[in-house]
């Protein structure tokens, strides 16, 4: 399995300010993605963020609200925009191994708490 | 409908019970089946991994996929406060690289 490095761990914010995730490899990974898991909630794919190109989102998931980077193969990061309390969540990173790509492995995450 | 559907309990049992855990799902084209395994504040950690029908053992943990009826299960032997987590099931096509389906999560509490 790979060694994926998330931060921040947890945060507290404003509402309307912006925050960064940032999503750490240890080794060249084929697929990343960022997921949403909210209390009671299943985990949501947000987005597969791929290498030097624009992240492909899925449907209720929106660029400007969640603008994602993959310069290499190893590293990612989500930005939650303008952010409101709804937007208090888990965002989780997740990579997928060429070979072993149906399988994923996960961060640890990072809470966000909109205030 | 959601995709793929599970009791999110809560779950509690004695130590050394054996418990079931069980999903359902409504797409036939999902082919490959996982079982994550969530600490509190943890990410989810993959604990189990099984292809089209069929068991699949390791250790106390024996993973179930019937494809017909379109249900999955987790079977914990000899259960251990240890085992107290959410349990996460998860499945895709095989198609799309790495993206997964899952369902709510199941907690489960194992009191000594």
């Amino acid at each position: 399995s790979a060694v994926i490095s998330q931060k921040p761990s947890r945060d507290i914010c404003q509402r309307g300010t912006s925050l960064t995730i940032q999503c750490q490899v240890d080794s060249q990974v084929t697929m990343m993605f960022w997921y949403r898991q909210q209390p009671g909630q299943s985990l949501t794919l947000i987005a597969t963020a791929n290498q030097g190109s624009e992240a492909t989102y899925e449907s209720g998931f929106v660029i400007d609200k969640f603008p994602i980077s993959r310069p290499n193969l190893t590293f990612s990061t989500l930005t939650v925009s303008n952010m409101s309390p709804e937007d208090s969540s888990i965002y989780l990173c997740s990579v997928a191994i060429w070979g072993r790509g149906t399988e994923a492995f996960f961060g640890q995450g990072t809470r966000l708490t909109v205030v | 409908q959601k995709e793929v559907e599970q009791d999110p309990g809560p779950l509690s049992v004695p130590e050394g019970a054996i418990v079931s855990l069980n999903c359902t799902y409504s797409n036939s084209a999902f082919q490959y089946f996982m079982w994550y395994r969530q600490y509190s504040r943890k990410g989810p950690e993959l604990l189990m991994y099984t292809y089209s029908s069929g068991n699949k053992e390791d250790g106390r943990f024996t993973a179930q996929v019937d494809k017909s009826s379109k249900y999955i299960s987790l079977f914990i032997r000899d259960s251990q406060p240890s085992d107290s987590a959410t349990y996460l099931c998860a499945m895709t096509r095989g198609s799309t690289l790495g993206r997964l389906y899952f369902g709510r999560g199941t907690q489960l509490t194992v009191w000594p």
